[in-house]
C-alpha cells in the first residue's frame, strides 16, 4: 500500500508570498491519481486539485499542482488571508499527514 | 445542491456499538461510490471504508476490518456505518464523502459526526 509523505510539516509565510508543498509517494501513483485538499478549522476538507494538476470546480488559479510518478508539488502562487489552512495530498485510500500553512 | 448530512454520533463505552447515517441529496446517490473518512482530534485524515454504487465489494481499513460494516440503502439515499466493539482509538469525527464522476477523489463531504469512545 502506498505511503504519502508530505513536507514540510509546517510552513510559515505571509500573505502575498508563494507556498510550495511537497508530497512524495512510496511507490509510483497510478495514472497520477493524486489530489490535494484544503481543510480549515472546524470545516470538512475541500477538493482543490485532482489528477495531479487539474483544478476542481470553482478553485482559483493561484492554486496549482504538478508532478508525476512519486513526486508531486502543490503551489499557491500568492497567499491570500483565507489560504492559511492545512493541506493534504491523497491517493485513493491514502492521505498524507498534512502540511499546515500558517502566518 | 449536493448535501451530505451525518447523524448518529455520540459518546459510547469501549466494546459497545454505534451506527452512523449519512443522508444524501442533490445528486443521483445510486450512481456513486461512497466512503467514510475519519479524523481523530487534532490529527490527520484516515480513510475508513468504501462501498460501490451497487453495494457490492466493500473495502475497509485494516484498523476497522471485522468491527465496522459499511452499507447503503439507495431507495433512501442513505449511507451507513455500523461500528461494533468500539475502542478508544476509534474516537474521531467521521465524515461521509462522495467520489467524483472520475472516482478516486472526494468532491463532497458531510460536516462530520463525532464519535467519542470513553469509559
Amino acid at each position: 500500500e502506498v505511503v504519502l509523505t508530505q513536507s514540510p510539516g509546517t510552513l510559515s509565510l505571509s500573505p502575498g508570498e508563494r507556498a510550495t508543498l511537497s508530497c512524495r509517494a512510496s511507490q509510483s501513483v497510478t495514472n497520477d491519481y493524486l489530489a490535494w485538499y484544503q481543510q480549515k478549522p472546524g470545516q470538512a476538507p475541500r477538493l482543490l486539485i485532482y489528477g495531479a494538476f487539474n483544478r476542481a470546480t470553482g478553485i482559483p488559479d493561484r492554486f496549482s499542482g504538478s508532478g508525476s510518478g512519486t513526486d508531486f508539488i502543490f503551489t499557491i502562487s500568492r497567499l491570500e488571508p483565507e489560504d492559511f489552512a492545512v493541506y493534504y495530498c491523497q491517493q485513493y485510500k491514502t492521505f498524507g499527514q498534512g502540511t499546515k500553512v500558517e502566518v | 445542491q449536493v448535501q451530505l448530512v451525518e447523524s448518529g454520533g455520540g459518546v459510547v463505552q469501549p466494546g459497545r456499538s454505534l451506527r452512523l447515517s449519512c443522508a444524501a441529496s442533490g445528486f443521483t446517490f445510486s450512481s456513486f461510490d461512497m466512503h467514510w473518512v475519519r479524523q481523530a482530534p487534532g490529527k490527520g485524515l484516515e480513510w475508513v471504508a468504501v462501498i460501490p454504487y451497487d453495494g457490492d465489494n466493500k473495502y475497509y481499513a485494516d484498523s476497522v476490518k471485522g468491527r465496522f460494516t459499511i452499507s447503503r440503502d439507495n431507495s433512501k439515499n442513505t449511507l451507513y456505518l455500523q461500528m461494533n466493539n468500539l475502542r478508544p482509538e476509534d474516537t474521531a469525527l467521521y465524515y461521509c464523502a462522495k467520489v467524483t464522476s472520475l472516482g478516486h477523489y472526494f468532491d463532497y463531504w458531510g460536516q462530520g459526526a463525532l464519535v467519542t469512545v470513553s469509559s
